[in-house]
């Protein structure tokens, strides 16, 4: 079955950037989606399609992709935006639906 | 805006069964895909199954761990999703999201509610 492979952490420093990234089989292929989960409440939509930010998301989360992997990064990162992090993509060959297995950011 | 409410969990012994509901509002329920998510405790978000709208076919479709034990329904009438889990494992520990879907993606969850399998 597909996986995506994130790592399991990421440090950043306030003010810096924050890049968490998302591995899969041919992933360039896949539409690839980001969420945000803070401690005890429920996912939310940080990125769609690669590089679209749903309304009221901030410009500093931005959306990439090259053949095999899938970025997130977090421009000035802030001490809100600590919490972990989950990739996604359809897997269109068992119309399955499949996450990463997750990063957490830690604000230093 | 959109608002999903989950409902019905609860601890209950290994190979039992439970239902659980989501209240959904604030969009056209009828047209939308509906699914859940899990998340056990600790751990990451896991896929359970998804059923499309009836314009679409009303079709569903799960995940290989929930697939013959978990099935997902939705009452277009009353904006209801259900999950009925049917032989439950102590591994189906976990919170259940509602989710709604945005093509491909989950752009709107509930709150979740924790299912507890134990003896």
């Amino acid at each position: 079955s597909y996986a995506l492979t994130q790592p399991p952490s990421v440090s950043v420093a306030p003010g810096k950037t924050a890049r968490i990234t998302c591995g899969g089989n041919y992933i360039g292929t896949k539409n690839v989606h980001w969420y945000q989960q803070k401690p005890g409440q429920a996912p939310v939509l940080v990125m769609f399609y690669d590089s679209d930010r749903p309304t009221g998301i901030p410009e500093r989360f931005s959306g990439s992709k090259s053949e095999n992997t899938a970025t997130l990064t977090i421009s000035g990162v802030e001490a809100g935006d600590e919490a972990d992090y989950y990739c996604q993509v359809w897997d269109s060959s068992t119309d399955h639906y499949v996450f990463g297995t997750g990063t957490k950011v830690t604000v230093l | 805006e959109v608002q999903l409410v989950e409902s019905g969990g609860g601890l209950v012994k290994p190979g039992g069964s439970l239902r659980l509901s989501c209240a959904a509002s604030g969009f056209t329920f009828s047209n939308a895909w509906m699914g859940w998510v899990r998340q056990a405790p600790g751990k990451g978000l896991e896929w359970v199954g998804r059923i499309k709208s009836r314009s679409d076919g009303g079709t569903r479709d799960s995940a290989a761990p929930v697939k013959g034990r978990f099935t997902i329904s939705r009452d277009d009438s009353k904006n209801m999703l259900y999950l009925q889990m049917n032989s439950l494992k102590t591994e189906d520990t976990a919170v259940y999201y509602c989710t709604t879907y945005y093509s491909s993606a989950f752009d709107s969850w509930g709150q979740g509610t924790l299912v507890t399998v134990s003896s």
